[in-house]
């Protein structure tokens, strides 16, 4: 199947400091990634919905100045975490969805997950 | 009140038991039916999708749904130690995956 993998699987940061997170669709080409966000024993809530070449569309009450993402390429998207506080220690994962297939959810592979820890 | 609503658990049950997992949603526009398997600190992997109400097997899989009564369910025959993982149902109907909490199974050996 499909692989997406993230980098890096765990970062611990000072407070006011920016993370990158890095997710890309090894064997794929992705025009649209999403973004998670997971705190313990809670479930995936969806940040953005980032495609290649535009900008990415955030869910209502996901602050877009705070979580920048990019996805330049069909294979790359990014958030990074700006001037990150300890209540946006999460863990945060990624997913690719195959072009061509919008109306077929099971083909939204997720990646491994990033959990940073600010401090 | 959430969309979709999870027990979270935790659900301990013997190897080789039945597994029961369920979902209840609200927004009837939904339309596809997921059932994820997370490892603790992985991201998830989709273990069955189904569309329309009625029975859907995968091996020791089956999923569930029940369109009139907003519930769906998965269950797990003959489980193995193996199984132990959170399972989240998820749901769609505008593009977008509707996450439940996910229920923590442990399968005792």
């Amino acid at each position: 199947g499909a692989v997406v993998s993230q980098h890096p699987s765990w970062v611990i940061c000072k407070s006011g400091t920016s993370v990158k997170i890095e997710c890309r669709s090894l064997d794929f080409q992705a025009t649209t990634m999403f973004w998670y966000r997971q705190f313990p024993k809670q479930s995936l809530m969806l940040m953005a919905t980032s495609n290649e070449g535009s900008k990415a569309t955030y869910e209502q009450g996901v602050e877009k100045d705070k979580f920048l993402i990019n996805h330049a390429s069909l294979t790359l998207s990014t958030l990074t975490v700006t001037s990150a506080h300890p209540e946006d220690s999460s863990f945060y994962i990624c997913s690719a969805r195959e072009p061509g297939t919008s109306g077929r959810l099971e083909t939204q592979y997720f990646g491994p997950g990033t959990r940073l820890l600010v401090l | 009140q959430k969309e979709v609503e999870q027990d979270p658990g935790p659900l301990s049950v013997p190897e080789g038991a039945i597994v029961s997992l369920n979902c209840t949603y609200s927004n009837s526009a939904f339309q596809y039916f997921m059932w994820y398997r997370q490892y603790s600190r992985k991201g998830p992997e989709l273990l069955m999708y189904t569309y329309s109400s009625g029975n859907k097997e995968d091996g020791r899989f089956t999923a569930q749904v029940d369109k009139s009564s907003k519930y769906i369910s998965l269950f797990i025959r003959d489980s193995q130690p193996s199984d132990s993982a959170t399972y989240l149902c998820a749901m769609s109907g505008g593009g977008k995956l509707i996450f439940g909490q996910g229920t923590e199974l442990s399968v005792k050996p």
